[in-house]
Order: structure tokens, then sequence, then C-alpha cells
């Protein structure tokens, strides 16, 4: 079956434009994650959703980064006026649910670039 | 706070070998660990999930072990190929958010 999806593969903006970066889960997948992928700081979590429970939010790096996931499905990441320092891959994950025994799938990610 | 070290960074090892990935983590109190291979850019694939309850799992040609209370976990790839090469990465889940934190990674090259 399909897998995560992203989009876009590839953003390039300019610093202080906002981005919105999108993830569709593995259909039925109640669980979904966004983690960040950048050369200083390796993989690092940034936001967690599950079901209807309000989400963890605890590893969003700034007030600049936010996520929504509407309908318990598809999720869309937006960082607010971007900087430099926001450049990295940002990686969307889902798990079938939430709990602790089940393995997470990811997406390929999407690559940003800000300059 | 959690933190999950991959040892070698690197390694390169000719075709047929087999090879032993090692990742350790400073709180055992995890409910599992996963394995995960990433192909340059692109996104990961998870190879092996080990519950916190068992010892091993096994896939094909991988063998992941985990013992928690040493905090360590290995990798066994048997019989290398060329298409192993990747980068690996653990990854221990211990809160109830299941978020994972990750190690650094192994890049593996395996020569033809």
């Amino acid at each position: 079956g399909a897998g995560v999806s992203q989009s876009p593969s590839n953003k390039v903006t300019e610093k202080g434009k906002d981005v919105e970066l999108r993830c569709d889960p593995i259909s039925g997948h109640t669980a979904l994650y966004w983690y960040r992928q950048s050369l200083g700081q390796g993989l690092e979590f940034l936001i967690y959703f599950q079901g209807n429970s309000a989400p963890d939010k605890s590893g969003l790096p700034s007030d600049r980064f936010s996520a929504e996931r509407t309908g318990g499905s598809v999720s869309t990441l937006t960082i607010q006026r971007t900087q430099q320092e926001d450049s990295a891959v940002y990686l969307c994950a889902s798990s079938s649910q939430g709990a602790n025994s089940f393995p997470q799938y990811f997406g390929p990610g999407t690559r940003l670039t800000v300059t | 706070k959690q933190e999950v070290t991959q040892i070698p960074a690197a390694l390169s090892v000719p075709e047929g070998e087999n090879l032993v990935l090692n990742c350790s983590f400073t709180d055992s109190a995890i409910y599992n660990l996963q394995w995960f291979r990433q192909d340059p850019g692109k996104g990961l694939t998870s190879l092996l999930l080990i519950q916190s309850s068992q010892r091993e799992q096994t896939s094909g040609r991988l063998n992941a072990s985990l013992d928690k209370s040493s905090g360590r976990s290995t990798l066994y790839i048997a019989a290398s190929q060329p298409g192993d090469s990747a980068t690996y990465l653990c990854a221990v889940n211990g809160g109830a958010t299941n978020k994972l934190i990750f190690g650094t990674g192994t890049l593996l090259a395996v020569q033809p």
C-alpha cells in the first residue's frame, strides 16, 4: 500500500518568508510525527499528533513553528519568518497507534533551504 | 535526558563480511528500540523494532539484539552486500508520546 508522502520534496525560500510543508500519513494511522534532520543537530523530534488528543509540541524550537492535523489525516507544518538555521530536511512519520508497541514509518522528507 | 550514541560513526567492509553496528542509550527506561536505514537523500526505512521485553528480532540477514539493563543494542548484518551501503540509525522510544530519540548514525560502505 501507499506509504507516507510529503510535499514538496524540495523548497527554497528567502529569509523572512513563511513556508508550509505537507504530510499525508499512511491510511488508517492515527499517530503522526514531525522530525527535523539537520547537519548540526541530527534527527530531532518536533511535534506529535494522536487522534483527537492535544498534540505534544514539546519539540518545536520556537513559536515560529506550528502544525495542524485536519480530520485526523493530513498534517501541515508551518514555519513563519524563516531563518537560515531552519534549513534542514523535515521528515514526517506515522504509526498505526500512538501506543509504544508500533513502529513509525517515515516519508521521504522535504528539504528546506532558506537563502 | 536520554542520549543515544552509535559506534562506529563510519564503517567500510568488503562484500560478504558479517558486521555489527552498536547503539547505546543512557536511560534504560525505554519502551522499544527501532533500527532504520537511510539512503542518501531519502527518508528512513524501518528495519526492526524490539520491544523492551524482547531480547532480539530477526529479519532476513538482519538480527537486532537489546540489552536494556546495560543500555545497549546491536544490529548484526550477515553476508553483507553492496546494496546494504547506507546510514543506519537506531532510535529509542522512552516516553508516553512515542517520540523517538535518535542516535547519530553509522555510515556503512560495503565494497564489492
